[in-house]
């Protein structure tokens, strides 16, 4: 059984701080690594993807991979209200195209 | 990113009765399209896989007979939930990948309610 865990929280971080959210996956397998953000009632919407060991930075996101501890995190600088949402966490494996396998989210909440 | 469609947006229906949800690919062409479920504070699931002009693959413990997909052509996939009842109320969200990497973009979701 491939898992992918995260905590599901919440996570409240104030305004202007850096929210960190992690994942963990059990399948050595896995190719690719995204993160979603998830409205309450709305489909995922992409923030970052990454294939490779260490971190990429997309503008106030950066995701970090590390394929031998089997764990890939995002991390939000200077978080905003707007950021609140739920983080999903998804894995793709090498023989599954574009079929991924979700985590059950992290819940975040920014605080003004 | 790439543009995937997806309709109707919402649906209510009555028990024993059959919804049809499409899903679109915009501007690219999709061979492959996936369907998902999400039940309240619950993860996305995987239904199945839609394959152009071949039989859908599903996933463990879905019923084939009973969520019909067909796809027909490279932009559009269609998931039929047939003899509907109040435990398929769900949230239903179709994929298409694009760009490889295993990048999908997803449709906007369908909250169906089954009364």
């Amino acid at each position: 059984q491939k898992e992918v865990e995260q905590n599901s929280g919440p996570l409240s971080v104030p305004e202007g701080a850096i929210a960190s959210l992690n994942c963990t996956y059990s399948d050595r397998g896995s190719q690719s690594f995204f993160w979603y953000r998830q409205y309450s009632g709305k489909s995922p919407e992409l923030i970052m993807f990454i294939y490779s060991n260490g971190d990429k930075e997309d503008g106030r996101f950066t995701a970090q991979l590390n394929k031998a501890s089997q764990y890939v995190s995002l991390l939000i600088r200077d978080s905003q209200p707007s950021d609140s949402a739920t983080y999903l966490c998804a894995v793709s494996y090498s023989n599954s195209g574009y079929a991924l396998n979700f985590g059950k989210g992290t819940s975040l909440l920014v605080t003004p | 990113g790439a543009v995937v469609s997806q309709h109707p947006s919402r649906v209510i229906c009555k028990s024993g009765t059959s919804v049809k949800i499409e899903c679109r690919s915009l501007d690219f062409q999709a061979t492959t399209m996936f369907w998902y479920r999400q039940f309240p504070k619950q993860s996305l699931m995987l239904m199945a896989t839609s394959n152009e002009g071949s039989k859908a693959t599903y996933e463990q413990g879905v019923e084939k007979d009973k969520f019909l997909i067909n796809h027909a052509s490279l932009t559009l996939s269609t998931l039929t939930v047939t003899s509907a009842h109040p435990e398929d109320s769900s949230f239903y969200i179709c994929s298409a990948g694009s760009g490889g990497g295993g990048l999908a973009f997803f449709g906007q979701g369908t909250r169906l309610t089954v009364v």
